[in-house]
């Protein structure tokens, strides 16, 4: 069964770097994903595509700041110098034949 | 600019009926593939329904499967959600969401603003 992880909550303080994990289920190592962030009050909104090897494509507009990398079925969200909007919701996304999954998101508290 | 803009929700009764629409701009809408997502209050994000362009191969979620219906009409740009026999747990912020490139199976990569739907007697 294809399932995305996420820890609930994570926190970092202004200026300094977080990184985000999400975890493919067994089997499922290769497959690639996105990451959206959901700020309250907003639709989500696209940050990357991030494949098994660590090559990602980012959506119009996102800053240099979020990056991604892959380490086996482990998919990285990193975000460096935190700004005050970057807190809410970061979710993971990936999708198979017949099925589109969701990580049940990881909230981000900038401190 | 692409964007989507989502319409339709409200307050319906239990066992009522809703359709959902969403109008697709500044992009050739009859060239992607479309989602329905949807969020209930406290909860994460929860694929729906995924319609390809051609409307061709349809999949929904096993929670909506023979109540909800995907349909589109790329001459209107609009992509839409008929949802019957509705339930209090259907209550949800409803998004409509683009699949990247010219692909069925890949990432969402435009998200409308949403539409509440809100299933209560």
């Amino acid at each position: 069964q294809l399932v995305l992880t996420q820890p609930p909550s994570a926190s970092a303080s202004l200026g300094a770097s977080v990184k985000l994990t999400c975890s493919l289920s067994r089997g499922h190592s290769t497959y690639a994903i996105a990451w959206h962030q959901h700020r309250p009050e907003k639709g989500p909104r696209y940050l990357m595509r991030l494949n098994f090897d660590g090559t990602h494509s980012k959506g119009d507009g996102i800053p240099d700041r979020f990056s991604g990398s892959s380490s086996g079925a482990e998919r990285y969200l990193t975000i460096s110098r935190l700004q005050s909007d970057d807190e809410g919701d970061y979710y993971c996304q990936t999708w198979g034949t017949g099925i589109r999954v969701f990580g049940g998101g990881t909230k981000l508290t900038v401190l | 600019e692409a964007q989507l803009v989502e319409s339709g929700g409200g307050l319906v009764k239990p066992g009522g009926s809703l359709r959902l629409s969403c109008a697709a701009s500044g992009f050739p809408f009859s060239s992607y593939s479309m989602n329905w997502v949807r969020q209930a209050p406290g909860k994460g994000l929860e694929w729906v329904s995924s319609i390809p362009s051609s409307s061709s191969l349809i999949y929904y979620a096993d929670t909506v499967r023979g109540r909800f219906t995907i349909s589109r009409d790329n001459a209107k740009n609009s992509l839409y959600l008929q949802m019957d026999n509705l339930r209090a747990d259907d209550t949800a912020m409803y998004y409509c969401a683009r699949v990247t490139g010219y692909n069925f199976n890949d990432a969402f990569d435009i998200w409308g603003q949403g539409t509440m739907v809100n299933v209560s007697s």
